[in-house]
């Protein structure tokens, strides 16, 4: 059974560049997170959606920073214009309705210039 | 209010001893205190959890103590083997919030042979 796959592993973009990063959940699962992790501030949530429809994007950094999720089966984050100050590992998480734990895909170590 | 507090920061453990980490919180609208293991260049991963309503949780050689009086769980890992050397978050979550964690800042196991 697959996991929640992410893509790229790994991206190195110079700043002012647009990144997008890629996530595909855990088939049948309801809710979708990003996650951002760092030294300094650790794993924070920045966005979550159930069914597709954004809940709570308060953990948004700012303006720079968008989410989708067009379908049950693939969601976006993107960067636009990148800044050195996000770089950081990116996770994507999947979990089913109810309360269930959440399914962590590899994370996105992404690195601007 | 949000906080969860992990301590220590690192820990260094001998092949067969137990490592205990520990983590506290503020919010008492918290209700599920999960666990995660991660390993270099992986998600986390979620390791044992447990509910309020118990104040102990064992699974293996792993073993959650929840104290909700003093607002204290901690992880203990019996038996601890190189392998299991990895970062241990601890998190919470208000199960009205949809599962939203907050995670501890983590703890760096290191088993030695």
């Amino acid at each position: 059974d697959a996991g929640v796959i992410q893509s790229p592993r790994h991206e190195v973009t110079e700043m002012g560049q647009e990144v997008t990063l890629r996530c595909k959940p855990i088939s049948g699962h309801d809710y979708l997170f990003w996650y951002r992790q760092t030294m300094m501030r650790g794993l924070e949530l920045l966005i979550y959606f159930n069914n597709n429809v954004p809940i709570d994007d308060s953990g948004m950094p700012e303006d720079r920073f968008s989410a989708k999720m067009p379908n049950a089966s693939f969601s976006t984050l993107k960067i636009q214009p990148s800044e050195p100050r996000d770089s950081a590992v990116y996770f994507c998480a999947s979990s089913p309705a109810g309360f269930q734990p959440q399914h962590f895909g590899d994370g996105t170590r992404l690195s601007i210039l | 209010q949000q906080q969860v507090k992990q301590s220590p920061q690192s820990l260094i453990v001998q092949k067969g001893g137990i490592s205990i980490i520990n983590c506290a919180y503020e919010n008492t609208a918290f209700d599920y205190f999960p666990w995660y293991q991660q390993f270099p260049g992986k998600g986390p991963a979620l390791l044992i959890a447990i509910r309020p309503d118990v104040s102990e949780k064992k699974e293996g050689r792993f073993t959650i103590s929840f104290n909700k009086s003093a607002k204290q769980f901690s992880l203990h890992i019996m038996d601890s083997q190189p392998g299991d050397s990895a970062t241990y978050f601890c998190a919470a979550s208000n199960s009205g919030s949809a599962r939203q964690l907050t995670f501890g800042s983590g703890t760096q196991l290191t088993v030695l042979p």
